[in-house]
């Protein structure tokens, strides 16, 4: 399996930055990088994903290193309903997609 | 536009009774696929279809787990006979193309306890 490696817990306070990191010694060169939210009680939700430049959509921006071989989930102004478990996955040619344990996100007001 | 169906959303079996879920992924999505989410866990990808071919399922528990979809829109995921670490919520996902870039839909999920 293609493994990421995140932090169990993080917290962030209400309408600061929060930045996720993710490791992913393994990468390859044609692995793209992925990130999912799971809110409680709820499917996977897709965030945002990237191959080698930086990314930025309506709800988060991806930053990876030159290296690739790790990556962090920026979201700009943390809300309460940004709580979440924060996935890292890579989605590799063989069509691998390893959710691993991901970050759980506390927002505290 | 609909999001991914699935039902029933809770389910609760004795161990070795069988049970069967449903999903309706969003229309036109080629690809589908089933995952088991046990509490405190990521969740794992049991089967994945192109229309209603198998691309993988290295994961699937054989013996016991069967999943089909026939016409390939809609999907049943079957345990036959149930045991007790069968316990977790059954993720159901389906995306536009099967390429690495394309992003997934999930549904609610449908929770089963085994007793």
């Amino acid at each position: 399996d293609a493994k990421t490696t995140q932090p169990n817990s993080m917290e962030s306070n209400e309408e600061e930055p929060v930045h996720l990191p993710c490791n992913h010694s393994t990468i390859s060169g044609t692995d793209y990088i992925h990130w999912y939210r799971q809110l409680p009680s709820q499917g996977p939700e897709y965030v945002i994903h990237g191959l080698t430049s930086n990314v930025n959509n309506r709800m988060a921006s991806l930053a990876i290193a030159e290296d690739r071989k790790s990556s962090t989930l920026i979201l700009h102004r943390a809300t309460l309903r940004d709580a979440a478990v924060y996935y890292c996955i890579l989605r590799t040619t063989g069509n691998q997609f390893y959710f691993g344990t991901g970050t759980s996100l506390t927002v505290i007001p | 536009e609909a999001g991914v169906a699935q039902s029933p959303r809770y389910k609760i079996i004795e161990k070795r009774q069988s049970v069967a879920f449903w999903c309706n992924p969003i229309s036109g999505h080629a690809t589908l696929y089933w995952y088991q989410q046990i509490l405190g866990q990521g969740p794992k990808l049991l089967i994945q279809f192109q229309n209603n071919g198998v691309v993988d399922d290295s994961q699937l528990p054989k013996d016991r787990f069967s999943a089909e979809r026939l016409k390939g829109v809609d999907s049943t995921l079957k345990i036959q006979p149930a045991k007790l670490e069968d316990s977790a919520v059954y993720l159901c996902a389906s995306s536009l193309l099967q390429g690495r870039k394309n992003e997934q839909f999930f549904g609610p999920g449908t929770r089963l306890t085994v007793l």
